[in-house]
């Protein structure tokens, strides 16, 4: 089985601290991808990445940034935490051919004071 | 890029067919439809995806109008583990990849 995992699942920071959160997979895949989910707005794309070293912006990419040195590992960084960015963040990950499913971890619940 | 209107919420009586509706009028003809759900404090779950032809598999059906503005997923006999939130996206390809992007989504409560 497919398995992305998020090194943390609970996370709180304070204000001004940087921020790592990591994703790993380990099928291989070229597609991965960082989203953030708040109450009433859904899933939102931060960034994602098709390929080592290479990273596209998503449709809320201020604040963030990411690194995708290896293949398998896929990191969100926030250079400077605020209040704001306190939210559940989703990492997924896919093949880049054909219709197939995205992979996504079990979350990191990152709580910003 | 295609976007799709999800209704909030809905109820389903357990043992009944769940039947969400998603609008996506202004879906491309190359766009795909896929389903994903996601159950509370899990990651989203894919289900099913289709183009033009009803699609079934294992643990939904879905159902493409022929103009392919809308789709319904069926859940045939909605169990109390159905409860999640139901995601209707459709496929955005970018000249780098291929992305996902998700709307609001159906919140489902499957009640007994």
């Amino acid at each position: 089985d497919v398995k992305v995992t998020q090194s943390s699942r609970y996370l709180v920071k304070r204000t001004g601290e940087k921020v790592f959160l990591e994703c790993v997979q380990d099928m291989d895949h070229e597609n991965m991808f960082w989203y953030r989910q708040d109450p009433g707005l859904g899933l939102r794309l931060i960034y994602f990445s098709y390929d080592v070293k290479m990273k596209e912006k998503g449709d809320i990419p201020e604040g963030y940034s990411v690194s995708r040195e290896k293949k398998e590992r896929f990191s969100l960084i926030l250079e400077s935490a605020s209040t704001n960015q306190t939210s559940m963040y989703l990492c997924a990950s896919r093949p880049p051919a054909g219709h197939t499913e995205a992979f996504f971890g079990q979350g990191t619940r990152l709580t910003v004071v | 890029d295609a976007k799709t209107t999800q209704p909030p919420s809905m109820d389903c009586a357990e043992g009944r067919a769940a039947n969400l509706p998603c609008n996506h009028s202004t879906i491309s003809g190359n766009e795909y439809v896929y389903w994903y759900r996601q159950i509370h404090s899990q990651g989203p779950q894919y289900i099913i995806h289709g183009l033009k032809n009803n699609e079934t598999n294992e643990m939904a059906s879905l159902i493409i109008t022929e103009d392919r503005k809308s789709s319904t997923l069926i859940l045939p006999h909605a169990t109390l583990r159905d409860t999640a939130v139901y995601y209707c996206i459709v496929r955005v390809v970018t000249n780098a990849g291929n992305m996902l992007t998700f709307g609001g989504g159906t919140r489902l409560m499957v009640k007994p």
